[in-house]
């Protein structure tokens, strides 16, 4: 079978860095998303590591250890508006649909 | 990139009807998914469509209960049929208009079944 764990919630302040970790286990891992949801609102992709290694996109930088079966989410200069819920997600071998880890609810404080 | 209509965006139904929602993209993908969400948990994935062949369902799900149809490139249904309680969720539409790497999502459909 599939599981994936991260954090239930994390709380922080504006400014701040914040490190929402995930890990996984899964036969035929190809890749690891991470999406962004705000209340009532639909899940957007935020960033995608296949390999070893750390992705930057902004204020949002994602790293992936697959010997580990272990990455992270890395959210920087922390704003009001990124208090959401953030999965993380594992894509497999030879499947495009992906499976959603249970989310990290991430609440900015002032 | 892929732009989603998704519709209904909300519903409340009786015990025992079915409700079928829509899914358009304003580009052609291969692959469309049908995810539920029970407010404040995870997406669960419900099946798998692509155009012209049967989907495929993940386990627990059946094509009786979840009827989908995926008639040309840009569209898709998922019905909810004789609906009870326990099938309230918001029920999102997602493709992959690229390689894999990033799943774009309707604005979803929140049902609920009295």
């Amino acid at each position: 079978g599939q599981s994936l764990e991260q954090p239930s919630e994390v709380t922080a302040v504006e400014g701040a860095i914040v490190q929402i970790n995930c890990t996984y286990q899964t036969s035929g891992f190809y890749g690891l998303s991470w999406y962004q949801q705000h209340d009532g609102g639909a899940p957007t992709f935020l960033s995608y590591n296949a390999l070893d290694g750390l992705e930057e996109t902004g204020r949002f930088s994602s790293f992936l250890s697959r010997s580990d079966s272990y990455g992270y989410l890395l959210l920087q200069e922390l704003q009001m508006k990124d208090s959401a819920s953030y999965f993380c997600a594992v894509r497999r071998t030879g499947r495009r649909a992906l499976t959603f880890g249970s989310g990290t609810r991430l609440q900015v404080q002032p | 990139s892929a732009v989603i209509s998704q519709k209904p965006s909300r519903d409340i139904c009786q015990r025992g009807t079915s409700l079928t929602i829509q899914c358009q993209v304003d580009s052609q993908v291969t692959m469309m998914f049908w995810y539920r969400q029970q407010p404040g948990q995870s997406l669960t994935l419900i099946a798998t469509a692509n155009q012209g062949s049967e989907a495929t369902y993940e386990s627990g799900f059946v094509i009786d209960k979840f009827p989908i149809s995926r008639p040309n490139l840009t569209f898709s249904t998922l019905t909810v049929s004789n609906m009870s309680p326990e099938d309230s969720s918001i029920y999102l539409c997602s493709v992959d208009p690229g390689k894999g790497e990033k799943l774009f999502f309707g604005s979803g459909t929140q049902l609920s079944v009295l």
